[in-house]
């Protein structure tokens, strides 16, 4: 059984500062890795998607890379600003799944002050 | 091009009650996945349906708890008898076909008293 443990629970840093989230899963066996984003009392945003056969995707200040044998994945946020402060979801979607469903973590909550 | 659409976004109801969950998914898409979110837990896969099936209920607990997805309408999560156990945040998330990505909505807050 999938199971998608992300590490830190909590993050808290001064804007500006470059920043690593991290994610494991325990089935590399995966058709693609989601990281979302989670505003309070909102919904989901997507934000990088990345396919079992890529190593990463960029979009603007982010970054996430893949490493599907070693069953991980981080989320590089570069100069962050207090807008960034949410929190972050990875999800897989898996082989043991059927690729119908994505399990997720549990999330970090980043706090970013200005 | 509105995106998913969930109704209503905030719901209170009493022990024993009944609560039904609305979802609308993007035009063009007929795959509909439930999830729950449990306070201060992850999101939980509950449920699949393609219009007019159920593929996948595996995440459904075995009672009071039932979904469809009709020919014509919304996506409905229906929630019967309700505990205070059922309080949490319900997404819904519709994609275009099979694998392709899944797109969510803003959820429905459920709040039993």
């Amino acid at each position: 059984k999938q199971e998608v443990t992300q590490i830190p629970a909590a993050l808290s840093v001064p804007e500006g500062e470059n920043l690593v989230l991290n994610c494991s899963f325990t089935d590399s066996a995966i058709y693609n890795l989601q990281w979302f984003r989670q505003d309070p009392g909102k919904g989901l945003t997507s934000l990088l998607l990345i396919q079992s056969s890529q190593r990463e995707q960029t979009s603007g200040r982010l970054n996430a890379s893949l490493d599907k044998s070693s069953g991980r994945s981080t989320l590089y946020i570069a100069a962050s600003q207090p807008g960034d402060s949410a929190t972050y979801l990875c999800a897989v979607n898996g082989l043991d799944t059927g690729f119908q469903k994505l399990v997720f973590g549990t999330g970090t909550r980043l706090l970013v002050s200005p | 091009n509105a995106g998913v659409m969930q109704n209503p976004r905030h719901l209170v109801r009493r022990r024993g009650q009944e609560a039904r969950l609305r979802c609308s998914p993007m035009k063009g898409h007929s795959h509909v996945y439930w999830y729950r979110q449990l306070p201060e837990e992850g999101l939980k896969f509950m449920v699949y349906l393609q219009k007019e099936n159920i593929i996948d209920e595996s995440g459904m607990p075995k009672e009071r708890f039932s979904a469809e997805f009709p020919k014509e309408g919304p996506s409905i999560l229906r929630i019967q008898q309700v505990v205070r156990g059922d309080s949490a945040a319900y997404f819904c998330a519709s994609a275009a076909g099979y694998q392709e990505t899944q797109y969510f909505g803003p959820g429905t807050r459920l709040l039993v008293l």
